[in-house]
């Protein structure tokens, strides 16, 4: 199993820029979710589903847009890149149990905007 | 937005010495408690998911307990090896959808 599979690995984007971030998954998970990671910070959620057609906001959503058309896929998009925005980006997901397994990561993508 | 707090933030321990850290966590409504180990340059893994009170749960040289009527959770580190240097993450769930990570804590295990 590839597990969560996140690309690209790295962007430099200029302001104002747009840009998907595409996450994918092969382990039938139901919730899918975008976190992104500042220095010193802890992971913060950007937006989640719990299933296809299903998204909703997180603690940090402004600026960012999702959407879920398959179980499999999960990405995200900036509209208009702020250097607000630099980050790096993890995709996570689990299976309705998350209890028993957690979440599995993607590998991350390291976004600078200038 | 709930309080998810980590400490120390960071350790530097010596090869063979046994440590510990604690995540504290809102003690309502309580669902899960996570723990991930965070290589530099990768992406966190699972390594306990508990969800009793007084769950202890032990892989190998580490093992973690927990307290949900007070709100804290201990990662145990014995005999603590280069290899185990990471930052470890814990992350709460509570009955709604969402979890909330703390910002970790940082280990260095030096040689």
């Amino acid at each position: 199993n590839a597990g969560v599979t996140q690309t690209p690995k790295f962007r430099i984007l200029k302001i104002g820029q747009s840009m998907t971030l595409q996450c994918t998954q092969d382990m039938n998970h139901n919730y899918m979710y975008w976190y992104r990671q500042d220095p010193g910070m802890g992971l913060k959620l950007i937006y989640y589903s719990v299933g296809a057609g299903i998204t909703d906001k997180g603690e940090v959503p402004n600026g960012y847009n999702v959407s879920r058309s398959t179980t499999e896929d999960f990405p995200l998009r900036l509209e208009l890149a702020a250097p607000s925005q630099t980050s790096v980006y993890f995709c996570a997901s689990s299976s309705i149990q998350d209890f028993l397994d957690g979440y599995t990561f993607g590998s991350g993508t390291r976004l600078t905007v200038v | 937005i709930l309080n998810v707090e980590q400490s120390p933030q960071s350790l530097h321990v010596q090869e063979g010495d046994s440590t510990n850290f604690t995540c504290s966590f809102p003690s309502s409504n309580f669902y899960a408690l996570h723990w991930y180990r965070w290589e530099t340059a990768k992406s966190p893994e699972a390594l306990f998911v508990m969800t009793l009170n007084g769950d202890e749960k032990k892989k190998g040289r580490i093992s973690a307990t927990l307290n949900t009527k007070e709100g804290y959770s201990y990662l145990y580190i014995k005999g603590s090896q280069p290899e185990d240097s990471a930052t470890y993450l814990c992350a709460f769930k509570n009955t709604g959808n969402q979890f909330y990570f703390g910002t970790g804590t940082s280990l260095t295990v030096i040689p």
